[in-house]
Protein backbone atom coordinates (compact mmCIF):
# COMPACT_ATOMS: atom_id res chain seq x y z
CA UNK A 1 0.00 0.00 0.00
CA UNK A 2 0.87 3.83 -0.05
CA UNK A 3 3.28 4.84 2.72
CA UNK A 4 5.47 8.54 3.83
CA UNK A 5 8.32 8.54 5.26
CA UNK A 6 9.39 11.82 6.88
CA UNK A 7 12.70 12.53 8.85
CA UNK A 8 11.88 12.92 12.72
CA UNK A 9 12.01 15.54 15.03
CA UNK A 10 12.28 17.63 16.37
CA UNK A 11 14.28 20.42 14.40
CA UNK A 12 15.44 22.96 16.09
CA UNK A 13 17.00 25.80 14.44
CA UNK A 14 18.40 29.57 14.65
CA UNK A 15 16.07 32.30 12.89
CA UNK A 16 17.14 32.80 9.66
CA UNK A 17 18.41 29.39 9.31
CA UNK A 18 17.85 27.19 5.78
CA UNK A 19 15.61 24.40 6.72
CA UNK A 20 15.26 21.47 4.94
CA UNK A 21 12.56 18.59 5.75
CA UNK A 22 12.94 15.53 4.12
CA UNK A 23 9.38 13.59 2.51
CA UNK A 24 10.28 10.10 0.40
CA UNK A 25 7.08 8.05 -0.80
CA UNK A 26 5.92 4.83 -2.04
CA UNK A 27 2.83 4.47 -4.15
CA UNK A 28 1.04 2.09 -6.63
CA UNK A 29 0.19 5.02 -9.04
CA UNK A 30 0.67 8.33 -9.82
CA UNK A 31 -0.12 10.54 -6.57
CA UNK A 32 -0.32 14.12 -5.97
CA UNK A 33 1.84 15.36 -3.12
CA UNK A 34 1.09 17.59 -0.12
CA UNK A 35 2.96 19.39 2.73
CA UNK A 36 0.51 20.28 5.43
CA UNK A 37 1.31 22.55 8.73
CA UNK A 38 -0.14 22.26 12.22
CA UNK A 39 0.25 24.82 14.63
CA UNK A 40 -0.29 24.30 18.39
CA UNK A 41 -3.50 23.57 18.93
CA UNK A 42 -5.22 23.69 15.80
CA UNK A 43 -5.76 22.00 12.91
CA UNK A 44 -4.26 21.06 9.81
CA UNK A 45 -3.31 24.11 7.20
CA UNK A 46 -2.46 23.19 3.45
CA UNK A 47 0.78 24.34 2.82
CA UNK A 48 1.40 23.82 -0.81
CA UNK A 49 0.43 20.64 -3.62
CA UNK A 50 2.35 19.21 -6.37
CA UNK A 51 0.26 17.27 -9.21
CA UNK A 52 3.37 15.39 -11.58
CA UNK A 53 6.68 14.91 -11.79
CA UNK A 54 9.44 18.50 -11.69
CA UNK A 55 6.55 20.30 -10.32
CA UNK A 56 7.22 22.86 -7.70
CA UNK A 57 4.88 24.30 -5.25
CA UNK A 58 5.28 27.22 -2.84
CA UNK A 59 3.83 29.26 -0.58
CA UNK A 60 4.85 31.56 2.34
CA UNK A 61 8.63 31.34 1.74
CA UNK A 62 8.48 27.08 1.46
CA UNK A 63 9.07 25.34 -1.81
CA UNK A 64 8.95 21.85 -2.56
CA UNK A 65 9.40 19.77 -5.77
CA UNK A 66 7.82 16.53 -7.10
CA UNK A 67 10.95 14.33 -7.91
CA UNK A 68 9.53 11.11 -9.53
CA UNK A 69 12.85 9.13 -9.68
CA UNK A 70 13.63 9.61 -6.34
CA UNK A 71 10.03 9.67 -5.42
CA UNK A 72 10.64 12.61 -2.87
CA UNK A 73 9.02 15.94 -1.89
CA UNK A 74 11.31 17.53 0.08
CA UNK A 75 10.30 20.68 1.71
CA UNK A 76 12.60 23.78 2.22
CA UNK A 77 12.46 27.66 3.60
CA UNK A 78 15.56 29.50 2.90
CA UNK A 79 15.51 31.64 6.06
CA UNK A 80 12.69 30.58 8.97
CA UNK A 81 11.31 32.77 11.36
CA UNK A 82 9.86 32.06 14.59
CA UNK A 83 6.27 32.04 13.12
CA UNK A 84 7.77 28.94 11.48
CA UNK A 85 7.12 26.59 14.36
CA UNK A 86 4.76 23.73 13.83
CA UNK A 87 4.40 20.42 12.91
CA UNK A 88 4.75 19.52 9.36
CA UNK A 89 3.19 16.89 7.50
CA UNK A 90 3.96 15.06 3.89
CA UNK A 91 1.15 13.32 2.37
CA UNK A 92 0.40 11.75 -0.65
CA UNK A 93 -3.21 10.81 -2.41
CA UNK A 94 -4.47 8.72 -5.49
CA UNK A 95 -7.40 9.02 -7.40
CA UNK A 96 -7.64 5.27 -7.25
CA UNK A 97 -7.89 5.37 -3.33
CA UNK A 98 -10.37 7.43 -3.42
CA UNK A 99 -7.86 10.72 -2.67
CA UNK A 100 -7.99 9.88 0.79
CA UNK A 101 -4.95 11.59 2.33
CA UNK A 102 -1.97 9.23 3.55
CA UNK A 103 0.52 10.83 5.97
CA UNK A 104 3.80 11.05 7.40
CA UNK A 105 4.52 11.09 11.09
CA UNK A 106 5.08 14.56 10.88
CA UNK A 107 8.49 16.41 11.70
CA UNK A 108 8.12 18.63 14.73
CA UNK A 109 10.25 22.69 13.94
CA UNK A 110 10.75 24.74 16.19
CA UNK A 111 12.93 28.03 15.30
CA UNK A 112 14.24 29.97 18.14
CA UNK A 113 15.28 34.00 18.01
CA UNK B 1 -15.68 31.44 2.50
CA UNK B 2 -15.79 30.04 5.82
CA UNK B 3 -13.81 26.90 6.81
CA UNK B 4 -15.04 23.80 8.05
CA UNK B 5 -15.99 23.49 11.48
CA UNK B 6 -16.01 21.39 14.28
CA UNK B 7 -17.46 20.45 17.99
CA UNK B 8 -17.07 20.41 20.44
CA UNK B 9 -13.01 21.34 20.56
CA UNK B 10 -12.75 19.61 23.69
CA UNK B 11 -13.91 16.77 25.68
CA UNK B 12 -13.42 14.16 28.89
CA UNK B 13 -14.86 11.39 29.20
CA UNK B 14 -14.51 8.15 30.88
CA UNK B 15 -13.97 4.66 29.31
CA UNK B 16 -16.88 3.00 28.16
CA UNK B 17 -18.79 5.83 27.82
CA UNK B 18 -19.98 7.21 24.53
CA UNK B 19 -19.20 10.38 22.87
CA UNK B 20 -20.39 12.53 19.34
CA UNK B 21 -18.14 14.66 17.39
CA UNK B 22 -19.93 17.14 14.63
CA UNK B 23 -18.92 18.31 11.75
CA UNK B 24 -19.78 20.82 9.13
CA UNK B 25 -17.69 21.11 5.98
CA UNK B 26 -17.48 24.05 3.49
CA UNK B 27 -19.96 24.69 1.71
CA UNK B 28 -20.01 23.07 -1.50
CA UNK B 29 -18.16 20.44 -1.12
CA UNK B 30 -19.07 16.96 -2.09
CA UNK B 31 -17.00 14.82 -0.25
CA UNK B 32 -16.01 14.73 3.64
CA UNK B 33 -13.33 12.89 5.25
CA UNK B 34 -13.02 11.78 9.42
CA UNK B 35 -9.19 11.22 10.53
CA UNK B 36 -7.88 10.20 13.69
CA UNK B 37 -4.56 11.44 14.76
CA UNK B 38 -2.99 10.04 17.82
CA UNK B 39 -0.34 12.29 20.04
CA UNK B 40 2.86 12.38 17.83
CA UNK B 41 1.70 10.52 14.76
CA UNK B 42 -0.22 11.87 11.29
CA UNK B 43 -3.46 11.52 10.78
CA UNK B 44 -5.13 8.31 9.59
CA UNK B 45 -8.46 7.64 7.86
CA UNK B 46 -11.22 6.87 9.79
CA UNK B 47 -14.03 7.43 6.85
CA UNK B 48 -15.02 9.16 3.32
CA UNK B 49 -18.21 9.89 2.48
CA UNK B 50 -18.98 11.25 -0.81
CA UNK B 51 -22.60 13.15 -0.79
CA UNK B 52 -24.29 10.99 1.99
CA UNK B 53 -22.75 7.66 0.87
CA UNK B 54 -19.68 5.72 2.23
CA UNK B 55 -16.67 5.32 -0.19
CA UNK B 56 -14.38 4.01 2.49
CA UNK B 57 -14.79 3.08 5.77
CA UNK B 58 -12.30 0.10 5.89
CA UNK B 59 -10.38 1.21 8.99
CA UNK B 60 -13.28 2.46 10.67
CA UNK B 61 -13.47 0.08 13.99
CA UNK B 62 -17.45 -0.69 13.04
CA UNK B 63 -17.57 -2.32 16.53
CA UNK B 64 -17.70 1.24 18.36
CA UNK B 65 -17.42 3.76 15.77
CA UNK B 66 -20.17 4.77 13.35
CA UNK B 67 -20.59 7.83 11.16
CA UNK B 68 -23.33 9.52 9.49
CA UNK B 69 -23.74 12.23 6.98
CA UNK B 70 -27.30 13.36 6.67
CA UNK B 71 -28.70 15.21 3.80
CA UNK B 72 -24.74 14.98 2.28
CA UNK B 73 -23.74 18.62 4.59
CA UNK B 74 -23.19 17.90 7.99
CA UNK B 75 -21.64 14.64 9.64
CA UNK B 76 -21.05 13.42 13.08
CA UNK B 77 -18.90 10.63 14.20
CA UNK B 78 -19.75 8.45 17.40
CA UNK B 79 -17.61 6.59 19.80
CA UNK B 80 -19.45 3.76 22.01
CA UNK B 81 -18.41 2.58 23.93
CA UNK B 82 -14.77 4.13 24.28
CA UNK B 83 -11.71 2.68 25.16
CA UNK B 84 -8.61 4.41 26.33
CA UNK B 85 -6.49 4.10 23.26
CA UNK B 86 -9.38 6.41 21.46
CA UNK B 87 -7.75 9.34 23.13
CA UNK B 88 -6.70 11.00 19.96
CA UNK B 89 -7.54 14.52 17.88
CA UNK B 90 -10.60 13.63 15.42
CA UNK B 91 -10.13 16.07 12.43
CA UNK B 92 -12.73 16.05 9.70
CA UNK B 93 -11.98 17.79 6.62
CA UNK B 94 -13.77 18.62 3.47
CA UNK B 95 -12.67 18.58 -0.48
CA UNK B 96 -13.23 19.68 -4.16
CA UNK B 97 -11.89 19.22 -6.88
CA UNK B 98 -9.66 22.17 -8.71
CA UNK B 99 -8.30 20.52 -12.37
CA UNK B 100 -6.75 17.68 -11.97
CA UNK B 101 -6.11 17.80 -7.90
CA UNK B 102 -8.45 17.09 -4.48
CA UNK B 103 -7.52 19.35 -2.64
CA UNK B 104 -8.86 18.30 1.20
CA UNK B 105 -9.23 21.69 4.01
CA UNK B 106 -9.33 20.48 7.36
CA UNK B 107 -11.00 21.59 10.70
CA UNK B 108 -9.49 22.60 13.43
CA UNK B 109 -10.40 18.98 15.01
CA UNK B 110 -11.92 17.59 18.49
CA UNK B 111 -9.53 16.54 21.24
CA UNK B 112 -11.04 13.58 22.71
CA UNK B 113 -9.29 12.36 26.35
CA UNK B 114 -10.94 9.25 27.50
CA UNK B 115 -9.83 8.43 31.13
Amino acid sequence: GDSVTQMEGPVTLSEEAFLTINCTYTATGYPSLFWYVQYPGEGLQLLLKATKADDKGSNKGFEATYRKETTSFHLEKGSVQVSDSAVYFCALSEMAAGNKLTFGGGTRVLVKP
Amino acid sequence: EAGVAQSPRYKIIEKRQSVAFWCNPISGHATLYWYQQILGQGPKLLIQFQNNGVVDDSQLPKDRFSAERLKGVDSTLKIQPAKLEDSAVYLCASSIRQGIIETQYFGPGTRLLVL
